[in-house]
């Protein structure tokens, strides 16, 4: 089974709104990730865990705040976000990220459509 | 960082046509993948192919890795072929998948 999923696959919130994004993977992988992608754009790395810690943050503003409670949980905390936020949120995993080398594959969940007003 | 090149960026097809599609990329690299992203926005999976040459299908790809190009073949396409195609590749001891801007692909019935 090489399928992430996440949750919800729409979300619309207002600026002053709390929301959590959330991605699931059970293949065992130990590296997980947060893209942000605009429309006719390739994705942008945002965040990256690697055995649960934090590896990588690509500069993200602190509106996001990412989280991973296990091997197999991630979530994106949203706090005050802007309209300019509003993207699709795709959440990857791969077998063991940059601790082997990063010569493996990344399979991405089908992400959440993020609309701030 | 690496720059990835994508060409076409834009490519109509009659369904039943060929198409090749085309990534440069500036350095060596340990990763290189081949993504369809779906008119939902899902991005799957076509190759993992850092070297070499496989077939999928009516899908095919090669990569030549000592002159920094990979190239996808789309045989006999079908109206569900559409969407964007994206190269990604790691720079060797990178860290970080880095995107082309994508091939959007149109196929016609």
């Amino acid at each position: 089974d090489t399928e992430v999923t996440q949750t919800p696959k729409h979300l619309v919130m207002g600026m002053t709104n709390k929301k959590s994004l959330k991605c699931e993977q059970h293949m065992g992988h130990r590296a997980m990730y947060w893209y942000k992608q605009k429309a006719k754009k390739p994705p942008e790395l945002m965040f990256v865990y690697s055995y649960e810690k934090l590896s990588i943050n690509e500069s993200v503003p602190s509106r996001f705040s990412p989280e991973c409670p296990n091997s197999s949980l991630l979530n994106l905390h949203l706090h005050a976000l802007q309209p300019e936020d509003s993207a699709l949120y795709l959440c990857a995993s791969s077998q063991f990220g940059w601790r082997g080398g990063g010569s493996e594959t990344q399979y991405f969940g089908p992400g959440t459509r993020l609309l701030v007003l | 960082g690496i720059q990835v090149e994508q060409s076409p960026p834009d490519l109509i097809l009659q369904e039943g046509a060929n198409s090749t599609l085309r990534c440069n990329f500036s350095d060596s690299v340990n990763n290189l993948q081949w993504f369809h992203q779906n008119p939902w926005g899902q991005l799957i999976n076509l190759f993992y192919i850092p070297s070499g040459t496989k077939q999928n299908g009516r899908l095919s790809a090669t990569t030549v890795a000592t002159e920094r190009y990979s190239l996808l073949y789309i045989s006999s396409s079908q109206t569900t072929d559409s969407g964007v195609y994206f190269c990604a590749v790691l720079k060797t001891s990178g860290s970080r998948l880095t995107f082309g801007e994508g091939t959007q692909l149109t196929v016609n019935p």
